[in-house]
């Protein structure tokens, strides 16, 4: 069936350090992808999206990557600062169809 | 402007209540949607609005119903609660369906007992 998950629930960094954050789908007919981050007691909010007629898109300090060969995707944060602490969600939409969140990853700056 | 708003901001229902929850967005959106999102669980679609006039089920529609009653606003509502409906329940809207990004508002924090 269709799924969007994430490698690791929770990550951990140091403040200064570049964050990866990874997400893996299963619906090849995918044809949109975002990214939203979800501070506690609040909605998700928009980072980044990405369509797969792209590879990459660069945003301010974040970047998405897009693999539809082995249909993964991926977000990297540069210089993590403390107000990134958050969870991030990885969304896809089938072509037509439904917006599909992942679990998300808990992302933990250090300072 | 305001965005998204959601009310109530939380709520206590005893099982088998029913309640309405409110959401207006003021961005002039086409498409707005219903999710649910529960603990270590990403966000489920319950019922969406592509446009005004329509409105189609999500992924987790039982027990809920839906109603766009304008162009701003899109309640949802619970006609018997049950203690599975325990959630934090949010509202989005968006340009268009699905392919553009989504605002959410601050949701609300229903507990059913």
């Amino acid at each position: 069936g269709e799924s969007v998950g994430l490698h690791l629930p929770t990550l951990s960094v140091q403040e200064g350090d570049n964050s990866i954050i990874n997400c893996a789908y299963s619906n090849s007919a995918s044809d949109y992808f975002i990214w939203y981050k979800q501070e506690s007691g609040k909605g998700p909010q928009f980072i980044i999206d990405i369509r797969s007629n792209m590879d990459k898109r660069q945003g301010q300090r974040v970047t998405v990557l897009l693999n539809k060969t082995v249909k993964h995707l991926s977000l990297q944060i540069a210089a993590t600062q403390p107000g990134d602490s958050a969870v991030y969600f990885c969304a896809e939409n089938m072509a037509g169809g439904k917006l599909i969140f992942g679990q998300g990853t808990e992302l933990s700056v250090k300072p | 402007n305001a965005g998204v708003t959601q009310t109530p901001k939380f709520q206590v229902l005893k099982t088998g209540q029913s309640m309405t929850l409110q959401c207006a967005q003021d961005m002039n959106h086409n498409s707005m949607y219903w999710y649910r999102q529960d603990p270590g669980m990403g966000l489920r679609l319950i019922y969406y609005s592509a446009s005004e006039g329509t409105t189609d089920k999500g992924e987790v529609p039982n027990g809920y119903n839906v109603s766009r009653l304008n162009k701003r606003e899109f309640s949802l509502r619970l006609e018997s609660a049950a203690p599975s409906q325990t959630s934090v329940y949010f509202c989005a809207s968006s340009e268009g369906p699905f392919n553009y990004g989504y605002t959410f508002g601050s949701g609300t924090r229903l507990t059913v007992v």
